[in-house]
Order: structure tokens, then C-alpha cells, then sequence
């Protein structure tokens, strides 16, 4: 079965370090790839999107994924990670065969001043 | 952008009864979906709400358990009947905005079944 893998469940960071988080999907076919993120209290905001093109992508608030297909991978940067991006994190597909959204397990991310 | 508003936000239930959620979007939108979001999981896909049909649901989803009703292309229900603990849960309503691929959320409304 098709499946979004996020290894990372956990990420604590301090004010300032960069962040990557992993993102892989297990799909041969087409896919649009999407970060999305829920700050604390708050509804799923969408981060950033693939669907063609440049496989650099970027974001809101200075976040960026680069599509790698040999590698069925689409993991998140971003530089230097502030206290306001504690938050989780959710990396999803939507496969070409279908209309629906299919999203990882997600990766709470904790920074500190 | 589609700005999608659920209610309740939250509500506590009791053992054996059952509780309808409703979503409204702002704007008129060809699909919406129905997730659920288990303590300290990930969002799974309850199913799809259809307008003018039924809902079309995920494995290990029924219409029994969770019926959905979608009248028009701005408003949905679902029902979560016969409640159990194991229902404790956020469910959360999304809906794509037209031509944008995207999915936008409801707040979602938190379930606790006791």
C-alpha cells in the first residue's frame, strides 16, 4: 500500500540551528507533495507545495523542500529555525491515481530560545 | 483560499450516543473530506463527502459508524453514532480549493467519550 514516512518524530532545536526533516513516500507513479503545519492550538496551515517544475521549493516563512524523485523523497528545510516555528509538521501526498490527500505521521518540532 | 468553520470545537459525550459534526466553507467547493486525528497520530482519511451521493469511505470506515450527509457544495455533516472511548479523537473537515490542489482546514472538533 502506498505510504508517507516522516522518521523523524521528534525534533528538539535550539533559536538559530537549521532544520531538515525527512519525508518519503512509496509510490511509482505521479505525485503532488505537500508540507503542511499545525502550530500549537491552531488548524493545519499548508507550508509549502509540489506539483511540477523546479523541484526547489519554496515556502512560507523561510521554509523549503526539494523533491528528489530517485530518492521518493520531499524533506523540509529550513535554515535557522526560530522559537515561533515550535510546531508539528505533516508531510502529505496525493497520488495521481486518486483525489485524496494521504498524510505522514507527523513531527513535533520544539525549538528553544 | 476556502475558510472552513466546524462545530462544535470540542464536545463530551457519553458512552452510546452519537454526536454530528458540522462543516461550512465559505465558498462553493467541489470536494470535501472528513479526517480523523487519534491522540498523538497522524490524520487519517475517514472518507470522501460527495454532493448529491453518498459518501465514498476508507477502509475501515462505514456509513453506519460514520454517516455523512453533504446537501449543497458549502456545507457537510458527519455523525460519529454509537460512541465508545475509542472514538476520542479530533475530527477535522477539508475541503480543496478550486484548481489549487490544496487542502484547507477546519479547526477541528474534539471528541472526548467517556
Amino acid at each position: 500500500a502506498q505510504s508517507v514516512s516522516q522518521h523523524n518524530h521528534h525534533v528538539i532545536l535550539s533559536e538559530a540551528a537549521s532544520l531538515e526533516l525527512g519525508c518519503n513516500y512509496s509510490y511509482g507513479g505521479t505525485v503532488n507533495l505537500f508540507w503542511y503545519v499545525q502550530y500549537p492550538g491552531q488548524h493545519l496551515q499548508l507550508l509549502l507545495k509540489y506539483f511540477s517544475g523546479d523541484p526547489l521549493v519554496k515556502g512560507i516563512k523561510g521554509f523549503e523542500a526539494e523533491f528528489i524523485k530517485s530518492k521518493f523523497s520531499f524533506n523540509l528545510r529550513k535554515p535557522s529555525v526560530q522559537w515561533s516555528d515550535t510546531a508539528e509538521y505533516f508531510c502529505a501526498v496525493i497520488l495521481d491515481n486518486t483525489d485524496k490527500l494521504i498524510f505522514g505521521t507527523g513531527t513535533r518540532l520544539q525549538v528553544f530560545p | 483560499s476556502a475558510v472552513i468553520s466546524q462545530k462544535p470545537s470540542r464536545d463530551i459525550c457519553q458512552r452510546g450516543t452519537s454526536l454530528t459534526i458540522q462543516c461550512q466553507v465559505d465558498s462553493q467547493v467541489t470536494m470535501m473530506f472528513w479526517y480523523r486525528q487519534q491522540p498523538g497520530q497522524s490524520l487519517t482519511l475517514i472518507a470522501t463527502a460527495n454532493q448529491g451521493s453518498e459518501a465514498t469511505y476508507e477502509s475501515g470506515f462505514v456509513i453506519d459508524k460514520f454517516p455523512i450527509s453533504r446537501p449543497n457544495l458549502t456545507f457537510s455533516t458527519l455523525t460519529v453514532s454509537n460512541m465508545s472511548p475509542e472514538d476520542s479523537s479530533i475530527y477535522l473537515c477539508s475541503a480543496e480549493g478550486s484548481g489549487t490542489g490544496e487542502l484547507f482546514f477546519g479547526e477541528g472538533s474534539r471528541l472526548t467519550v467517556l
